[in-house]
């Protein structure tokens, strides 16, 4: 079964200031793809980025990039300048042929 | 237009009661989810269908019962409601695929008294 690590329930940042999520996963699949889920107090669930397990390059959407490094199987996601409407929590998500597993998230919190 | 929509936005009920949660998606997706979210935040797959059949059914209760009229609707039942329940439920859709990704309703929180 496929496992996903977030190791750090809570994390803060300075505005404008850069922060780094991390995330894992246990998997013996080869085809697969990984996902950053953000879920602001308004609980609603929003994709933040994708990455397809097959490609080396990062994904990066605007301030948003990720570090995936599939022979370690790590997935961190990196927040450039970050804003007030950054925070909210962060789910690190794995997705095989059928299922999509979540890690136990990270709360993440900026400092005006 | 709402892409995925579920009802009630909030549910209180007491313990042993019925109550159902309703799940409709106008994406035009083959496959529903119902996810738990506990107090703690932790998402936990419950039960996925494909054009209207099971395909994923992890460790749930059978007081738990989905049920998917069509490929646009998926509801959940639950029956005699026990207080460790309570929590938020998901609905979501996407396209059966590795690489897509899923839709979320904006969820239903679950009190029960």
């Amino acid at each position: 079964a496929q496992t996903v690590t977030q190791s750090q329930p809570e994390m803060s940042v300075q505005e404008a200031e850069t922060v780094t999520l991390s995330c894992t996963y246990d998997t013996s699949e080869s085809d697969y793809y990984l996902f950053w889920y953000k879920q602001p107090p308004s609980r609603q669930m929003i994709l933040v980025i994708r990455q397809e397990a097959y490609k080396q390059q990062n994904a990066t959407e605007n301030r948003f990039s990720v570090n995936f490094q599939k022979a370690a199987k790590s997935f961190s996601l990196k927040i450039s300048d970050s804003q007030l409407g950054d925070a909210a929590m962060y789910f690190c998500a794995y997705r095989g042929y059928q299922k999509v597993t979540f890690g136990t998230g990270t709360k993440l919190q900026v400092i005006p | 237009d709402t892409a995925v929509s579920q009802t009630p936005k909030y549910l209180v009920t007491q313990m042993g009661n019925d109550k159902s949660i309703k799940c409709e998606q106008n994406l035009g997706h083959d496959t529903m989810y119902w996810y738990k979210q506990d107090s703690k935040k932790f998402l936990k797959i419950m039960f996925s269908y494909n054009n209207k059949e099971l395909i994923i059914n992890e460790t749930v209760p059978n007081r738990f019962s989905p049920k998917s009229p069509d490929k646009a609707h998926l509801n959940l039942h639950i029956n005699s409601l026990e207080l460790g329940d309570s929590a938020v439920y998901f609905c979501a859709s996407s396209q059966l695929g590795a690489g897509e990704k899923l839709f979320f309703g904006s969820g239903t929180q679950l009190s029960v008294l």
